[in-house]
């Protein structure tokens, strides 16, 4: 079974550049996840949807951040502008269905350096 | 929302010996209780999890116990071998009508000495 795909896996931009990360999540996987880990932290969600509707956004700082998931499949994550604190590794995952106990499979990760 | 605590943060072990992590949570509604392993510049991957009506499980070398009335819960590993060495994650879980969300603690970094 495919895994969670993310692109790029590395980036590296300006502070006030825009930048943008695709997740395609396992295939009939309804939730889909979009998490920031700072180095040496444990990651903290940024958006989750539920097919092709937000479920929970209360931590995307939404003055620079925005997401979607038009089609309830792939998602892309948009930074604009980005700031030096944006530094961080960009997790997506998915699972089954969102149902508290259903595995949560994580992608490699988008690695992004603000300078 | 929910926070969940780790402990300790970096951990050095022994190979052969146990270690242990422990994690605490602060709201009572979480039920799902997953650990993740995550190597350097490597996906978080699920090792072992554990729901609220259960109170212990076990898989190999690794066991999860929860503790719901005091709200935490720890991982042990025995037989440690170098391979176990990364940063562990656990996290909780509070389930939702509209789906669950995770909260991760800071992580452990583990440290299998050879």
């Amino acid at each position: 079974e495919a895994g969670v795909a993310q692109s790029p896996r590395y980036k590296i931009i300006e502070k006030r550049q825009s930048v943008a990360f695709w997740c395609n999540p396992i295939s009939g996987h309804a939730t889909l996840y979009w998490y920031q880990q700072i180095l040496g932290q444990g990651p903290k969600l940024l958006i989750q949807f539920q097919n092709n509707g937000v479920v929970d956004d209360s931590q995307l700082p939404k003055d620079r951040f925005s997401a979607e998931r038009l089609k309830g499949v792939d998602s892309t994550l948009k930074i604009q502008p980005a700031k030096l604190e944006d530094s961080a590794v960009y997790l997506c995952a998915s699972s089954l269905r969102g149902i508290s106990g259903n595995t949560i499979y994580f992608g490699e990760g988008s690695w992004l350096t603000v300078v | 929302g929910e926070n969940v605590e780790q402990h300790p943060s970096t951990l050095s072990v022994q190979e052969g010996d146990s270690a242990v992590i422990k994690c605490t949570y602060s709201d009572s509604a979480s039920n799902y209780f997953p650990w993740y392993k995550q190597e350097l510049g490597k996906r978080p991957q699920l090792i072992i999890d554990i729901r609220s009506n259960v109170g212990e499980k076990k898989d190999q070398r690794i066991a999860v116990t929860l503790n719901k009335t005091a709200k935490h819960f720890s991982l042990h590993i025995t037989e440690t071998q170098p391979e176990d060495s990364a940063v562990y994650f656990c996290a909780a879980s509070i389930s939702a009508a509209s789906g669950s969300r995770l909260t991760f603690g800071e992580g452990t970094q583990l440290t299998v000495n050879p």
